[in-house]
């Protein structure tokens, strides 16, 4: 079965700071890389995606990175926020199926 | 826009029982898939069908069965209920693009 990897489990964040997740696959011919937020009993939402033609792609306060040689891609939240606390997930498309990683728990303490 | 519609949100079931989890979806997409989210895990594809009349197995698809009749609705059913199915369910859609728009989910518990 194909992994995608992801860490940390869990990460403290100051208000303002920085915050990054990261997430390895192995091989795929796909080229569809997301990140996906989830808040407590919602359904998990789409917040950022990219495909491998570009190495970085930006939207406000969110940056995804990707090196495709490291088969790697990095979330990246500038200045967070308390209303960014969620459960982040990154996902890699393996023929009809999308391989989620086990999730990042954020907290930005005010 | 209600996007993806999924019912209930809650349910409780004794082992041995069956049920279906509904889902509908108003974006017209193609593709659409059912998950399971466990502590942990992340979310594990059950099932997942390209088009009316066709479906496929995911990940982890023992013990569930769907149907597509239309490109509307992808009902998943739970043919004799197990306590390890006890799990949070998310129906999704995926539109052309390649993003999964996820229903608000099914808290299924089984004893």
């Amino acid at each position: 079965q194909q992994q995608v990897k992801q860490s940390p489990q869990s990460l403290i964040v100051q208000k303002g700071g920085i915050s990054i997740i990261n997430c390895a696959y192995e091989n795929t011919a796909f080229d569809y890389f997301p990140w996906y937020q989830q808040f407590p009993g919602k359904g998990p939402a789409l917040l950022i995606a990219i495909r491998p033609d570009v190495s970085e792609k930006k939207e406000g306060r969110f940056t995804i990175s990707f090196n495709k040689s490291a088969k790697q891609f990095s979330l990246h939240i500038m200045d967070s926020q308390p209303g960014d606390s969620a459960t982040y997930f990154c996902a890699a498309p393996y023929n009809n199926d999308m391989r989620f990683g086990a999730g990042t728990r954020l907290t930005v303490k005010p | 826009n209600a996007g993806v519609t999924q019912t209930p949100k809650f349910q409780v079931l004794k082992t041995g029982q069956s049920m279906t989890l509904q889902c509908a979806q108003d974006m017209n997409h193609e593709y659409m898939s059912w998950y399971r989210q466990d502590p942990g895990m992340g979310l594990r594809l059950i099932h997942y069908s390209v088009g009316a009349g066709i479906t496929d197995q995911g990940e982890v698809p023992n013990g569930y069965n769907v149907s597509r009749s239309t490109t509307e609705d992808f009902p998943l059913r739970l043919l004799s209920a197990a306590p390890s199915q006890t799990s949070v369910y998310f129906c999704a859609s995926t539109s052309s693009a390649g993003g999964l728009f996820f229903g608000s989910g099914t808290q299924l518990s089984v004893l």
